[in-house]
C-alpha cells in the first residue's frame, strides 16, 4: 500500500501565477482533505472531498479550489498566487470522513511564492 | 472558532528521559481527539484517536489519557529516545456537514520534541 502521495513535492512560483497540486489517497479512500502549513502554525483546513464534490471550505478565497476525480484522486488548485500562500499543503485521506476515523496524510507540497 | 492549544510550544529532553505534553479542546461538543506524530520531511503519522472519557492509550512507549470534561488530553513518552524526535500534534474533528457525519479536524500548532542524546 503506497499510502498518501503528493506531488509535486516542491514548487516555486511568482506572484500573480497559478499552481495545481496533486494527491492520490491511501487505497480504499474515498475523501480527500487539504489542509495549509504556514510557517509556526498548525495544518489548517482548505476544504474536503467526496463523491467528486466539495463538502465544505475553510476560511479560504475563491482563489482555492479543487477538483476530485472518479479514482479519488484530488487537485488543489491556486490562482492568482500571493506571498502569504507560501506554505506547506497537505492532502489527507480517509474512508467517508467520520470523527473516528483517521485522516491519512501525504509528506506534503511546499509551495514558495515569490 | 475552535481553538486547540498545545504546550509547550518546544521541548529539549535528555535520552532516557520520560516527558509530557498537554492538548487543550472544547470540552462542548466532544467527539474525539486525534494525536500525530510528525518528523521532519515525513508524512504525519496518526497515534491515537481518543473518543470516551478516561480513556487511555498506549504504543510502545508513548501513551495518551483523555479528560472530555475538563477539555485536555496527556501524551506521556517513557524513555525517550532520539527517534522520539519530532513536532507532536493534537486534532479536534468537527463537523462539516448538519447530518454530522464528515468532519474536519482542527489542529494545535504543535510541541516540537527534541531528545539529544
Amino acid at each position: 500500500d503506497a499510502g498518501v502521495t503528493q506531488s509535486p513535492t516542491h514548487l516555486i512560483k511568482t506572484r500573480g501565477q497559478q499552481v495545481t497540486l496533486r494527491c492520490s489517497p491511501k487505497s480504499g479512500h474515498d475523501t480527500v482533505s487539504w489542509y495549509q502549513q504556514a510557517l509556526g502554525q498548525g495544518p489548517q483546513f482548505i476544504f474536503q472531498y467526496y463523491e467528486e464534490e466539495e463538502r465544505q471550505r475553510g476560511n479560504f478565497p475563491d482563489r482555492f479550489s479543487g477538483h476530485q476525480f472518479p479514482n479519488y484522486s484530488s487537485e488543489l488548485n491556486v490562482n492568482a498566487l500571493l506571498l502569504g500562500d507560501s506554505a506547506l499543503y497537505l492532502c489527507a485521506s480517509s474512508l467517508h470522513g467520520a470523527h473516528v476515523e483517521t485522516q491519512y496524510f501525504g509528506p506534503g507540497t511546499r509551495l514558495l511564492v515569490l | 472558532i475552535l481553538n486547540v492549544e498545545q504546550s509547550p510550544q518546544s521541548l529539549h529532553v535528555q535520552e532516557g528521559d520520560s516527558t509530557n505534553f498537554t492538548c487543550s479542546f472544547p470540552s462542548s461538543n466532544f467527539y474525539a481527539l486525534h494525536w500525530y506524530r510528525w518528523e521532519t520531511a515525513k508524512s504525519p503519522e496518526a497515534l491515537f484517536v481518543m473518543t470516551l472519557n478516561g480513556d487511555e492509550k498506549k504504543k510502545g512507549r508513548i501513551s495518551a489519557t483523555l479528560n472530555t470534561k475538563e477539555g485536555y488530553s496527556y501524551l506521556y513518552i517513557k524513555g525517550s529516545q532520539p527517534e522520539d524526535s519530532a513536532t507532536y500534534l493534537c486534532a479536534f474533528p468537527s463537523p462539516i456537514d448538519s447530518g454530522g457525519s464528515n468532519y474536519k479536524l482542527t489542529f494545535g500548532k504543535g510541541t516540537l520534541l527534541t531528545v539529544n542524546p
